[in-house]
């Protein structure tokens, strides 16, 4: 089946900097990937859509400046987590479809664990 | 507001036996629903799905069953084995591949030996 793989599993930054998190479909093109966010014990939640070739599309009140988003190629996608704080630690899962199929699911990366000290 | 709920934040049930999940969802416009399994600190890996047009869709262990006058779906899973304890999350979505997925809060399911 589809895979997804997402890199660094978990990253521990010191306030103030930024981390680059990537998302590569393996198998597949995907000119379309989607990047979640989930707090402990609280659902996944949708931070911004990611276009290849053109600007991705944020959810309302997810900052565009702080959580930059580049889809530069049909199998990677890649989200930077700017001038990171305390508060931006949280689990942040990437996802993509195979377009060459009607309604298939969404596949999703193991995530990476951001803790911010 | 949510628009897909699992009321019930945990489940527990013993090996052999069935597990029965639930989810409600309240937008109409949802024509595409899908089950999740997740471990922790882990992404959540597909387990099956099911289209508006259809009642129920089986694979295996797991049946989705759909009741769209009532906004209402679950999933069966028999038996139940201990390697099916996890968070299953249901997700919707509306018309169109790419369209956004709402997940629901989760429901953690152990599976008692």
């Amino acid at each position: 089946g589809a895979v997804v793989s997402q890199h660094p599993s978990w990253v521990i930054c010191k306030s103030g900097t930024s981390v680059k998190i990537e998302c590569r479909s393996l198998d597949f093109q995907a000119t379309t990937m989607f990047w979640y966010r989930q707090f402990p014990k609280q659902s996944l939640m949708l931070m911004a859509t990611s276009n290849e070739g053109s600007k991705a599309t944020y959810e309302q009140g997810v900052e565009k400046d702080k959580f930059l988003i580049n889809h530069a190629s049909l199998t990677l996608s890649t989200l930077t987590v700017t001038s990171a704080h305390p508060e931006d630690s949280s689990f942040y899962i990437c996802s993509a479809r195979d377009g060459r199929f009607y309604n298939s699911p969404l596949h999703f990366g193991n995530g990476t664990r951001l803790t911010v000290t | 507001d949510q628009q897909v709920k699992q009321n019930s934040p945990s489940l527990s049930v013993q090996e052999g036996r069935i597990s029965i999940l639930n989810c409600d969802y309240t937008n109409s416009m949802f024509d595409y629903f899908l089950w999740y399994k997740k471990y922790p600190a882990e992404g959540p890996t597909f387990l099956i799905s099911i289209s508006s047009i259809k009642d129920k869709n089986e694979d295996g262990r797991f049946t989705v069953f759909l009741n769209k006058s009532a906004k209402h779906l679950s999933l069966h899973i028999v038996p139940s084995q201990p390697g099916d304890s996890a968070v299953y999350f249901c997700a919707a979505r509306p018309t169109g591949a790419n369209s956004k997925l709402t997940f629901g809060k989760g429901i953690t399911l152990s599976v008692r030996p």
